[in-house]
């Protein structure tokens, strides 16, 4: 099983600031037949579904704010929040869907 | 657009089996997708459990395999999760999503409590 592990386990930034999760993947999740990185990123909100925010490790979903970005390729990835805004606060999921089991990190509370 | 809404039963008792069912709306479920479940315990993280490909291939969680049955009702546009034996630590919301490549759309979740 590919292993995803996260960090910080919980990130307190200021209205304005920039915030910067790290997802880390057992083995590599890039793929030479395509050269993509299998690796998504979704926000979790209490008593809401998760929301798709950026797969292929840096192609953001339609209708993300562009604060949002994805970057890191093979083992190593970050989500960056360019400048917190307060619906910001939730839960973050890094997830690689290279092979099954499809595992997710173990998440990254991010706080104002 | 494609939606997905789950529904069963909020209450299961501990040895029984769950059983819910996800319901596509506005798409068929025969289109060229994987269909998951994926389930967050209460305070912990997101787990995958399995997907089905509606012309028959399917693939689980080996966590939970042995205990997980996936299904398709093509002409309901359903898709079905059974989870038998479960125990406590099966409480969870359970989600049903549609998997293109990644997990594009979600159904809102529903919550089951396993507990005598």
């Amino acid at each position: 099983d590919i292993v995803m592990t996260q960090s910080p386990d919980s990130l307190a930034v200021s209205l304005g600031e920039r915030a910067t999760i790290n997802c880390k993947s057992s083995q590599s999740v890039l793929a030479s037949s395509n050269n993509q990185n299998y690796l998504a990123w979704y926000q979790l909100k209490p008593g809401q579904p998760p929301k798709l925010l950026i797969y292929w490790a840096s192609t953001r979903e339609s209708g993300v704010p562009e604060r949002f970005s994805g970057g890191g390729s093979g083992t190593d990835f970050t989500l960056t929040i360019s400048s917190l805004q307060a619906e910001d606060v939730a839960v973050y999921y890094c997830q690689q869907y290279y092979k099954t089991p499809y595992n997710f990190g173990q998440g990254t509370k991010l706080e104002i | 657009q494609v939606q997905l809404q789950e529904s069963g039963p909020g209450l299961v008792k501990p040895s029984g089996t769950l059983s819910l069912t996800c319901t596509v709306s506005g798409g068929s479920i025969s289109s060229s997708n994987w269909w998951s479940w994926v389930r967050q315990p209460p305070g912990k993280g997101l787990e995958w459990i399995g997907e089905f490909y509606p012309p028959g291939s399917s693939n689980y969680n080996p966590s939970l395999k042995s205990r997980v049955t996936l299904s398709v009702d093509k002409f309901n546009n359903q898709i079905s999760l059974k989870l038998s034996s479960v125990t406590a630590a099966d409480t969870a919301v359970y989600y049903c999503a549609r998997r293109n490549f990644y997990f594009d759309l979600w159904g809102q979740g529903t919550l089951v409590t396993v507990s005598s």
